[in-house]
């Protein structure tokens, strides 16, 4: 079955600290893979995608996630984060075209000043 | 890039009462459009896949006849949320599909 697993619901890092959110799926398929951040009452903004090519993807606002195929892993980070970046986070899966994106259920990051 | 719609961007309606929800793609063509619920604090659960002219797809443990969706066009999907009760009351998001899907900003209801 297709699924998305972010183990942490809660992370709290200092600001300028680093950022790790953890993403494991589980996809019959080559998965399309998804990041989205959502802040308070707002829709979800794409962070960055993996579709195919370079397992490293670069995304906006400094984030960057590692497909890992042996690890069904898709982990999000960031090297030093704002307090700006306070936000709930989902990984995502899909697959091709018309596929329905599973989301994960979130990961809700706190920044301390 | 891709821009998507939603209105209203908040409604409040009485228990019994239907409301529309409207989706659209401002500057590109979709041929499907995805409608997500989304409780607080909660991730977001797909409803329904529309495609354009054609009868939506709910989901299993959907209501079709609660939740109405139509695609009028390639361009506008709606959600017609029937005889509403205060469960009812979420976040709701849409999303429209040219090669990747792009969401909207969602539309909370609120059911009193």
């Amino acid at each position: 079955a297709q699924s998305v697993t972010q183990p942490d619901i809660h992370i709290t890092v200092s600001e300028g600290a680093s950022l790790e959110l953890r993403c494991n799926y589980s996809y019959g398929a080559t998965p399309y893979l998804f990041w989205y951040v959502q802040s308070p009452g707002q829709g979800l903004q794409l962070l960055l995608k993996y579709f195919s090519g370079d397992t490293l993807v670069q995304g906006i606002k400094g984030f960057e996630a590692e497909f890992k195929r042996s690890q069904s892993s898709f982990n999000l980070r960031k090297p030093s984060v704002h307090w700006s970046d306070a936000a709930e986070y989902f990984c995502a899966v899909g697959g091709h075209r018309d596929d329905k994106i599973i989301f994960g259920k979130g990961t809700r990051l706190h920044i301390l000043p | 890039g891709a821009v998507v719609s939603q209105h209203p961007s908040w409604v409040i309606c009485k228990s019994g009462t239907s409301v529309k929800i409207e989706c659209r793609s401002l500057d590109f063509q979709a041929t499907t459009m995805f409608w997500y619920r989304q409780f607080p604090k909660q991730s977001l659960m797909l409803m329904a896949t529309s495609n354009e002219g054609s009868k939506a797809t709910y989901e299993q443990g959907v209501e079709k006849d609660k939740f109405l969706i139509n695609h009028a066009s390639l361009t506008l999907s709606t959600l017609t949320v029937t005889s509403a009760h205060p469960e009812d009351s979420s976040f709701y998001i849409c999303s429209a599909e040219v090669y990747e899907q792009y969401f909207g900003p969602g539309t909370r209801l609120t059911v009193t």
